[in-house]
């Protein structure tokens, strides 16, 4: 079983719907960051949790929101998708113990399409 | 300013021959980390390497290593031996210690696209 699970691994959803992209990370981790790929510009990222109770926002936060429901579970919403937010979503996790040295685990990644 | 650059976008190389991808980075912080990821077609990211900015020596793992050059800001990753296996999108990224005040997290390059012939 991978360490960091991601699910849908792959969505395609209306405009204007609401969507929930959700990740687990079984490596116990306390640090969570969501990213997106669009082509050409590498990954970006979205929101950024420390733990439970710390969530910040990322370089390209504005039509995303995020919940930290647990140590091991960080989602990622989209309240109403636009096509603009088609893309390939990633959650990783890092250990803070280890500062920068703390490489950043990923999940497989979710394709999200909004038509 | 970009914080990572990768200038090459795309690479065509030969099987069995040796490949550098080039990364140059910024940042006024003393403290941080330089990674290398690779994306194969199916689009997972896998780490390959990590070069610390205090380690006194390049990193290495298997076939990859990492040619670290301080004062120029490069860290330019070096893959003996090319596969096929290898063909895949390589990204860049570096994560700094105090973030220069931003956000923590990776700040990823733009990507070099390896092609290997047989």
């Amino acid at each position: 079983d991978a360490d960091v699970t991601q699910t849908p691994r792959n969505r395609i959803t209306k405009t204007g719907k609401r969507i929930m992209l959700e990740c687990s990370q079984t490596k116990g981790h306390d640090r969570m960051y969501w990213y997106r790929q669009d082509p050409g510009l590498g990954l970006r990222l979205i929101y950024y949790s420390f733990d439970v109770k710390d969530i910040n926002k990322g370089e390209i936060s504005d039509g995303y929101s995020v919940s930290r429901q647990a140590q091991a579970k960080f989602s990622l919403s989209l309240e109403s998708a636009i096509p603009n937010q088609t893309a390939l979503y990633f959650c990783a996790t890092s250990d803070s113990g280890q500062g920068v040295l703390g490489e950043a685990f990923f999940g497989q990644g979710t394709r999200l399409t909004v038509v | 300013a970009q914080k990572i650059t990768q200038t090459q976008p795309g690479m065509f190389v030969q099987e069995k021959e040796a490949v550098t991808l080039d990364c140059t980075y910024d940042t006024s912080d003393p403290s941080y980390g330089l990674f290398w990821y690779k994306q194969p077609s199916s689009g997972e990211m896998i780490f390959l390497i990590y070069q610390g900015s205090y380690d006194q020596q390049n990193a290495t793992e298997g076939r990859y290593s990492l040619n670290f050059q301080k004062a120029r800001k490069s860290a330019n990753l070096v893959i003996s031996a090319s596969q096929l296996g290898d063909s895949a999108m390589y990204f860049c990224a570096m994560r700094e210690l105090y973030s220069g005040g931003g956000a923590d997290g990776l700040t990823f390059g733009k990507g070099t696209h390896l092609i290997i012939q047989p």
